[in-house]
């Protein structure tokens, strides 16, 4: 099983600020590489996919890169409705695995 | 735009077989195309992938859970279900259905969760 590793775990950010979460895998996914946000008591959801692929109605403001081993989402300008939890999830391999998470916080 | 619904007992005792179905509305279980999916949430913890299944009713399950669980689909009704056997407390979590991006194990459409606690 694939191993993801996301850092940091928790991200202290104002608004309007640019934001880079990063995820590492233990073995190389190629570009077969999901983000998703998760706000608290809602489902995650689906923000990039194939590393750099903005999901439908996703803001311009995310942004996917990497490939192998090391990824990054970065957030340009933070808005309010930003503030969440982001998961990376490889689906290389079976099963799709999960990091840990980066919490997203208001500094 | 598709949406999925969870459904089933919140509430399962320890050893006995935990059951949840998906209802989907605007879009089909059987059209094709897609993987159906389960995907799990320990309270305050991370996601665990349980399996998918699609339309031709071929399945694939997380290797740590094949022993214990079954997705089937019921084209009837748009649904598909999760049944996961032999349930203990650290099945405790919110279930999630899912529909994939085609026919690749990303996540696209989600239904609201709902949670299962083991407990006696």
């Amino acid at each position: 099983e694939i191993v993801m590793t996301q850092s940091p775990a928790t991200l202290s950010v104002s608004p309007g600020e640019r934001a880079t979460l990063s995820c590492r895998a233990s073995q190389s996914v190629s570009s077969y590489l999901a983000w998703y946000q998760q706000k608290p008591g809602q489902a995650p959801s689906l923000l990039i996919y194939g590393a750099s692929t903005r999901a439908t109605g996703i803001p311009v403001r995310f942004s996917g890169s990497g490939s192998g081993t090391e990824f990054t989402l970065t957030i340009s300008s933070l808005q309010s409705e930003d503030f969440a939890v982001y998961y990376c999830q490889q689906y290389n391999n079976w099963p799709g695995t999960f990091g840990q998470g980066t919490k997203v916080e208001i500094k | 735009q598709v949406q999925l619904q969870e459904s089933g007992p919140g509430l399962v005792k320890p050893s006995e077989t935990l059951s949840l179905t998906c209802t989907v509305s605007g879009g089909s279980v059987s059209s094709g195309s897609y993987y159906w999916n389960w995907i799990r949430q320990p309270p305050g913890k991370g996601l665990e992938w349980i399996g998918y299944i699609f339309d031709s009713g071929s399945t694939n399950y997380n290797p740590s859970l094949k022993s214990r669980v079954t997705i089937s689909l019921d084209t009837s009704k748009n649904q598909f279900s999760l049944k996961l056997t032999s349930v203990t407390a650290a099945d405790t979590a919110v279930y999630y259905c899912a529909r994939g991006l085609g026919y690749r194990t990303v996540a696209a459409n989600w239904g609201q969760g709902t949670l299962v606690t083991v407990s006696s």
